[in-house]
């Protein structure tokens, strides 16, 4: 158990909807990193909060859209979705100024 | 920019035979280095990291890469493979110029034949 907590596991929804997925970070760790693994662009980093703001973008889509909260939870916000938005998403959460990042086991996101 | 580039998307042992994962890298300043391993339906789980220092390094389950800075390789390997250490790896770099963020490579999945 690396600490990291996702929820929920899994989720099927409809093209042209709307999802958030949460994560808990590990306890005290500031920095919650988001990435999205598919068959065809494999780990793809998408996001990275650190205490509450914004610290890096990837290959994130316009229509997502991440937050983190002052408890340091992060919600990651996918809308209008579309088919080729089925992936697993990946939560990792590190402590401030050490680059090792555990991670969570994912969310499974279908779009159907 | 940084790249990881996995060589092999498959790669087959025999149990008790010596584990070989390559990885070689790209990166303009000096990297942080990792390896992932990932079982079906679960998380990433570090094996381990190059950071600085000592450039053998050793991480759970009887695996160890080495830093090469001058063949800009760290390739991980295991002297015998067990039957539980199918998965599929993940080499990974990442720089503190860049918020630590991780880069993936392609990742290789490690086939242990009885």
């Amino acid at each position: 158990d690396s600490g990291v907590t996702q929820t929920p596991k899994h989720l099927i929804t409809a093209t042209g909807q709307r999802v958030t997925l949460r994560c808990s970070p590990r306890s005290g760790d500031l920095s919650v990193y988001w990435y999205q693994q598919s068959l065809d662009q494999g780990l793809q980093f998408l996001i990275q909060y650190y205490n509450g703001e914004e610290r890096a973008k990837g290959n994130i889509l316009e229509r997502f859209s991440a937050q983190q909260f002052p408890d340091l939870h992060s919600e990651l916000n996918l809308s209008s979705l579309e088919l080729g938005d089925s992936a697993l998403y990946f939560c990792a959460s590190s402590v401030s100024g050490v680059t090792e990042a555990f991670f969570g086991q994912g969310t499974r996101l279908t779009v159907v | 920019a940084q790249s990881v580039t996995q060589l092999g998307s498959h790669v087959s042992v025999s149990e008790g035979a010596l584990v070989l994962l390559r990885c070689n890298y790209s990166s303009s300043v000096p990297p942080y280095l990792f390896w992932y391993v990932q079982y079906p339906n679960q998380g990433l789980q570090l094996l381990l990291k190059y950071t600085t220092g000592a450039t053998l390094v050793k991480g759970i389950n009887g695996f160890e890469a080495e830093f090469k800075k001058s063949e800009t390789s760290f390739h991980l390997t295991k002297p015998s493979a067990h039957m539980s250490d199918a998965a599929e790896y993940f080499c990974a770099v990442s720089r503190m110029d860049s918020s630590y963020k991780l880069i993936f490579g392609s990742g290789t999945r490690l086939l242990v034949r009885p």
